[in-house]
């Protein structure tokens, strides 16, 4: 059990619509990232939150969007959803987003029908 | 962001040692090796990371060449459950983790 938790572990929602994914970080991290895994492309790096501000972005869609909450959850929407956007969204957490560990959480998995 | 160049699967017996190479010949003098995997159906878990010399954890060992241009993550003993695909990333500073296509080691019982 890495300690952050993400829920929910899986949904399935039709195209067009918008869903909003859930991560708790470890007790303690400030950083919180979001990774997509799709099949055919690997694991992208979408976005990171450090205590409450976005730090940096990589290949996130305009349709998606983040944010961190005081508590430091951080939740990842996602809106006029496409087939291709079906896949793993992985979030991690860490002390301070330096060299140490990230910690992954076990994903949600999303299907786009 | 630095490349790093790993083979797209090894295989290895069980309870046997394991060497899985990185080349990143372009790494800078900042950037840190970081090793993570990713086992089937999990998200992808640390395994170590270093700079300039060896490591070792419970994990496994990182030998870097001392140019820097290569490194080699050793598992000492092979098990099942070390199965998994192995992702090889240059870091630098508070910079992300760019996740490459890795290594999917087999283990042969």
């Amino acid at each position: 059990d890495s300690g952050v938790t993400q829920t929910p572990k899986h949904l399935i929602t039709a195209t067009g619509q918008r869903v909003t994914l859930r991560c708790s970080p470890r007790s303690g991290d400030l950083s919180v990232y979001w990774y997509q895994q799709s099949l055919d492309q690997g694991l992208q790096f979408l976005i990171q939150y450090y205590n409450g501000e976005e730090r940096a972005k990589g290949n996130i869609l305009e349709r998606f969007s983040a944010q961190q909450f005081p508590d430091l959850h951080s939740e990842l929407n996602l809106s006029s959803l496409e087939l291709g956007d079906s896949a793993l969204y992985f979030c991690a957490s860490s002390v301070q987003g330096g060299q140490g560990e990230a910690f992954f959480g076990q994903g949600t998995r999303l299907t786009v029908v | 962001d630095a490349k790093t160049t790993q083979p797209n699967s090894m295989e290895s017996n069980e309870e046997e040692p394991v060497h899985l190479p990185c080349n990143h010949s372009t790494i800078s003098g900042t950037d840190y090796i970081h090793w993570y995997r990713q086992l089937p159906s999990q998200g992808p878990e640390y395994v170590i990371h270093g700079l300039t010399s060896n490591v070792n954890n419970r994990m496994a060992s990182l030998a870097i060449a001392e140019d820097r241009k290569s490194s080699t993550l050793i598992l000492h003993r092979a098990t099942l459950r070390d199965a998994a695909v192995y992702y090889c990333i240059l870091k630098t500073g508070a910079n992300n983790l760019f996740f490459g296509t890795g290594t999917r080691l087999t283990v042969i019982p």
